[in-house]
């Protein structure tokens, strides 16, 4: 069975610092790679992909992708509260459903 | 783009009854896929359907759940003689094919009392 590991948390950093965020999965076939952000009552929201092995930047929010170690992360650069959310890792062969993972909550401190 | 529209938003069933969430699509989106997510847990895969067919239900329990994707109108997620369990957030989500991300409707939350 696929799976996707992510840590539950919570991850709480200050304002302003980075927060790093992991997740491994375990089908090495796999080739799309997701985050999404879920604020509490809310539904996911799709806030980076990353299809190659490296680096992938996108405003404060830069996703790291190492296929050979089954690895994927994000890092949030200058934290804020209003990034306090569930971070949920996904990933997919590509031709099936996406799996997700269980997500790691956020806590940014004031 | 009025994005993934899911309704009801909030639906109350006494056990016993059917409940019947309805899902449209983002405009240009012909993959459905449906997720539930119980309290303080991740999102579950469910099923994955195309107009008129369902690709993968392999995530569908094997009894009182069925869900269709017709060719005119939502694709609808339907459970019947609802039971205690079932309460939880059913999220829908679109896709413009394989190997894209996911928009993600509001979600029902379903609660059965």
């Amino acid at each position: 069975q696929k799976e996707v590991e992510q840590n539950s948390g919570p991850l709480s950093v200050p304002e302003g610092a980075i927060a790093s965020l992991n997740c491994t999965y375990s089908d090495r076939g796999s080739q799309s790679f997701f985050w999404y952000r879920q604020y509490s009552g809310k539904s996911p929201e799709l806030i980076m992909s990353i299809y190659s092995n490296g680096d992938k930047e996108d405003g404060r929010f830069t996703a790291q992708l190492n296929k050979a170690s089954q690895y994927v992360s994000l890092l949030i650069r200058d934290s804020q509260p209003s990034d306090s959310a569930t971070y949920l890792c996904a990933v997919t062969e590509g031709y099936q459903k996406v799996t997700f993972g269980t997500g790691t909550k956020l806590q940014v401190i004031p | 783009n009025a994005g993934v529209m899911q309704n009801p938003r909030h639906l109350v069933r006494r056990r016993g009854q059917e409940a019947r969430l309805r899902c449209s699509p983002m405009k240009g989106h012909s993959h459905v896929y449906w997720y539930r997510q119980l309290p303080e847990e991740g999102l579950k895969f469910m099923v994955y359907l195309q107009k008129e067919n369902i690709i993968d239900e392999s995530g569908m329990p094997k009894e009182r759940f069925s869900a269709e994707f017709p060719k005119e109108g939502p694709s609808i997620l339907r459970i019947q003689q609802v039971v205690r369990g079932d309460s939880a957030a059913y999220f829908c989500a679109s896709s413009q094919g394989d190997g894209y991300g996911y928009t993600f409707g509001s979600g029902t939350r379903l609660t059965v009392v």
